[in-house]
């Protein structure tokens, strides 16, 4: 069975300070990896997607992130935070095009 | 402009009450789904539908009823049998499973 971890369900940094949401998941194939994002009271919002294609991938709001095969990871970064990326980010696994799965979220707040 | 729309936005029903819960795409997609979020515990899937006249139990199933009539068109009913209904409900679409999911903005529902 295909799972995801996010570490730390909370994660705080100063406003223009680097962002850094980790994500591990478990496959013995080769994944597609999805990161969105969700602010209060609404819907999920994609982020970025890996689909084996380059392992950086860049996203919307400046943020980026890259799979490594051998760590099994997928984490998020960001080079300077800003007030209005604090929200919740997911990160979602799915193994050869079957059914995605969600980490359980990581919430971002971002300190003045 | 193509998207999700779901309705209402927030809802209140007493307990013992059946409560249907719609969702509308316009995204020309297959499959459709709908998630239960509970703070601090992702979101769980309910139901999914690849095709029309064709859905597929999720993972929490129990309590809840769907249909799929019209490839648009995927509503839920939250049933008396559902022990704790009150949540954030969320739907979503995609080409097919395992691809990315849009979501809608979400209904929140207070039984009480």
């Amino acid at each position: 069975a295909q799972s995801v971890t996010q570490l730390g369900s909370h994660v705080s940094v100063s406003e223009g300070a680097l962002v850094l949401l980790r994500c591990n998941y478990s496959s013995s194939v080769p994944p597609y990896l999805f990161w969105y994002v969700q602010y209060p009271n609404q819907g999920l919002q994609l982020l970025l997607k890996y689909t084996s294609a380059a392992t950086l991938v860049k996203g919307i709001n400046g943020f980026e992130a890259e799979f490594k095969k051998s760590e099994t990871s997928f984490h998020l970064t960001k080079p300077s935070a800003h007030m209005r990326d604090a929200a919740e980010y997911f990160c979602a696994v799915s193994l050869s095009a079957r059914q995605l799965t969600f980490g359980s979220g990581t919430q971002l707040t971002v300190l003045p | 402009d193509g998207g999700i729309t779901q309705s209402p936005k927030y809802l209140f029903r007493k307990e013992g009450q059946n409560v249907t819960l719609s969702c509308e795409q316009n995204l020309n997609h297959d499959a459709m789904y709908w998630y239960r979020q509970d703070p601090g515990q992702g979101l769980r899937l309910i139901y999914y539908s690849q095709i029309v006249n064709d859905f597929q139990k999720g993972d929490i199933a129990e309590g809840y009823s769907v249909s799929r009539e019209k490839k648009e068109s995927f509503p839920l009913t939250v049933t008396s049998a559902q022990k704790n209904p009150t949540a954030f409900y969320l739907c979503a679409s995609s080409f097919d499973r395992g691809y990315e999911q849009y979501f809608g903005p979400g209904t929140r529902l207070t039984v009480t």
